[in-house]
């Protein structure tokens, strides 16, 4: 049964660099079938994609985050990573971890979720 | 950009009864749409894909419906563990990304 775990630290300072692991078990990273994606979540909010990466190394970032995002993916370990830099209180979110499914070369959905990691942004 | 739009804001709807929740795409999207429901302090779970075909696991009273623009996810016969918030996220501007709607709470009558 696959499972993801966020980690990482709960509290990151303004300016600052957050970063955080997505633990994949059940499923091996090294697939053609699926992309692993990062959304967030602010306090009482909606969903925003966040970005998304193929075990290749092809990666897409949500546009609004102004290339502030970057992925990695760590197959020796089956994890993958977001990097979020000069974070703001505005990045203060439950980030979640997902497996995306395709269909041909577009991602569509995310069928699998992490529980979500609370990260607050403040000094 | 492709904006999503989903009402109601929050749909009041007695146990049994029947859900009609809306999502609307600013521009045409063909059947690229996806519907999710997050119950508090949990994640999101997929529900449907493609407009219409439900995720493994999802119960029959959950049907999605719509091409284009204009969405729906009907849920008949409410159950208890139905009372969430529902997102509508649309796939069809890939790459680079999708978009989610604002979401639909279906609250107890």
């Amino acid at each position: 049964q696959l499972q993801l775990q966020e980690s990482g630290p709960a509290l990151v300072k303004p300016s600052e660099t957050l970063s955080l692991t997505c633990s994949v078990s059940g499923d091996s990273v090294i697939t053609n079938s699926y992309y692993w994606g990062w959304l967030r979540q602010p306090p009482g909010r909606g969903l925003e994609w966040i970005g998304s990466i193929h075990f290749s190394g092809s990666s897409y970032y949500n546009r609004s985050l102004k290339s502030r995002a970057s992925m990695s993916v760590d197959t020796s370990k089956n994890q993958f990573s977001l990097k979020l830099t000069s974070v703001t209180a505005a990045d203060t979110a439950v980030y979640f971890c997902a497996r995306q499914s395709t269909s041909g070369v577009v991602v569509v959905a995310a069928d699998s979720w992490g529980q979500g990691t609370l990260v607050t942004v403040s000094s | 950009e492709i904006v999503m739009t989903q009402s109601p804001a929050t749909l009041s709807v007695s146990p049994g009864e029947v859900a009609t929740l809306s999502c609307r795409a600013s521009q045409t999207i063909g059947t690229n749409l996806a519907w999710y429901q997050q119950r508090p302090g949990q994640a999101p779970r997929l529900l449907v894909s493609g407009a219409s075909t439900r995720a493994t696991g999802v119960p029959a009273r959950f049907s999605g419906n719509g091409s284009g623009t204009d969405f729906t996810l009907t849920i008949s016969s409410l159950q208890s563990e139905d009372f969430a918030v529902y997102y509508c996220q649309q796939y069809d501007t890939w790459p680079p990304g999708f978009s989610f709607g604002p979401g639909t709470r279906v609250e107890i009558k």
